[in-house]
């Protein structure tokens, strides 16, 4: 079966260093999602590309946060600097749209970040 | 704007005993609809969706959900909870964006 691969499935990291973390969707699907989410609260979406191009990034921290899907398959998330606050689960996620519209998200298995 | 409200941070109910997670939406267009589950350190697993056919809809691992638009609610239920089902659930709503709710923990007691 397909799935979302993630990796590292586990980071720790000092405040103050760069850190990345690597998503590659199912194959085929146009729309890829990152999700930051905090210990006891819901996903909140960071940004959202479909195919190369990013199509929300309003919820992304842009001085220290950034991502790309170059070829429109696999996608780097990345912080420089990582701050106390950033300690969290990052989720990927990846959907075709269809002719409907409503694309059902397929989640990664998540890297769990923690800054020192 | 789309929200979703999951009502209870916590849930516990003894094994076959009834589950009923709730969750009550805010939409301005006619929304999708889904429950996902999250077991420890994993990601999230789609439990069910509802995108405007039936309005009882079935899931996976026995779960359904019943959308009531006049009720704003899209409540989660499994008549017989099983130790298995210990887990964290998220609600969400689906339109240009995806929104969680903030989830709800079941716990099974034996």
């Amino acid at each position: 079966e397909a799935e979302v691969a993630q990796s590292p499935r586990y980071k720790i990291t000092e405040k103050s260093q760069a850190v990345a973390f690597w998503c590659d969707p199912i194959s085929g699907h146009a729309t890829l999602y990152w999700y930051r989410q905090i210990l006891g609260q819901g996903p909140e979406l960071l940004v959202q590309f479909q195919d190369e191009s990013v199509v929300d990034d309003s919820q992304l921290p842009k001085d220290r946060f950034s991502a790309e899907r170059l070829k429109g398959v696999d996608s780097t998330l990345k912080i420089q600097p990582a701050e106390l606050g950033d300690s969290a689960m990052y989720l990927c996620a990846s959907s075709y749209r269809g002719l409907a519209g409503v694309g059902e998200q397929f989640f990664g298995p998540g890297t769990r970040l923690t800054v020192l | 704007a789309q929200s979703v409200t999951q009502l209870g941070s916590h849930v516990s109910v003894s094994e076959g005993a009834l589950v009923l997670l709730r969750c009550n939406y805010s939409s301005s267009v006619p929304p999708y609809l889904f429950w996902y589950v999250q077991y420890p350190n994993q990601g999230l697993q789609l439990l069910l969706k509802y995108t405007s056919a039936a309005t009882l809809v079935k899931g996976i691992n026995g779960f359904e959900a019943e959308f009531k638009k006049s009720e704003t609610s899209f409540h989660l239920t499994k008549p017989s909870a099983h130790m298995s089902d210990a887990a964290e659930y998220f609600c969400a709503v689906s339109g240009n964006d995806m929104r969680f709710g903030a989830g709800t923990r079941l716990t099974v007691k034996p």
